[in-house]
């Protein structure tokens, strides 16, 4: 089934541990995008790529880092986990046109402790 | 900086009722606007896509419009549903393919 997978579905992490959340679409859509939701504050850009091997940052880049190796993987990196970062993580991925939609993957929730 | 804002924040109504729910942006300088919806514990499902040069996008029982000189957009539901109770999001495009989301409207239809 075409789609984007989102692994895992849900984790507790200490605080100061590093974690990949990782991020897998089938569409072979150009560009791919994480985003965070937090009540109160709605969906937030974190990073996003326009295509295989290039990077930009969001709105809420700080603390987080990405990659782009090819085009159907976007892994989202916590280097050093803060409570702060305790949300749900959303990958996306469209065609990468102003006419293309964003697909979005079912979400991973992150708590720091 | 894009502002996007949705009102009512929740709204709940009888069933077979036609609804409005209602977006706005501060810029106009959008590519396209976006309503989504998101179940809770979900992600987010694509309504319709509406491009900065047209005025409305239907699918369905939804119809959504958009005013991008006074940067105003709404969503139409018709005959509402139990089903179509839902976060329903409202998003604009602008450059490197950023979406800017508003914080939802809370949609409950009462059997």
């Amino acid at each position: 089934i075409a789609g984007i997978t989102q692994a895992p579905t849900s984790q507790i992490l200490a605080a100061g541990r590093r974690m990949t959340l990782r991020c897998t679409q089938d569409m072979r859509h150009n560009a791919m995008y994480w985003y965070r939701q937090d009540l109160g504050l709605g969906l937030r850009l974190i990073h996003y790529s326009n295509t295989a091997g290039t990077t930009g940052k969001g709105e809420v880049p700080d603390g987080y880092s990405v990659s782009r190796a090819n085009t159907d993987d976007f892994p989202l990196t916590l280097a050093s986990a803060v409570p702060s970062q305790t949300s749900v993580y959303f990958c996306a991925s469209s065609g990468g046109g102003i006419t293309d939609t964003q697909y979005f993957g079912p979400g991973t929730r992150l708590t720091v402790l | 900086k894009q502002e996007v804002t949705q009102i009512p924040a929740a709204l709940s109504v009888p069933e077979g009722e036609n609804l409005v729910l209602n977006c706005s942006f501060t810029d106009s300088a959008i590519y396209n606007l976006q309503w989504f919806r998101q179940d809770p514990g979900k992600g987010l499902t694509s309504l319709l896509l509406i491009q900065s040069s047209q005025r409305e996008q239907t699918s369905g029982r939804l119809n959504a419009s958009l005013d991008k000189s006074s940067g105003r957009s709404t969503l139409y539901i018709a005959a509402s549903q139990p089903g179509d109770s839902a976060t329903y999001l409202c998003a604009v495009l602008q450059g490197a393919q950023k979406l800017v989301f508003g914080q939802g409207t809370r949609l409950t239809i009462n059997p």
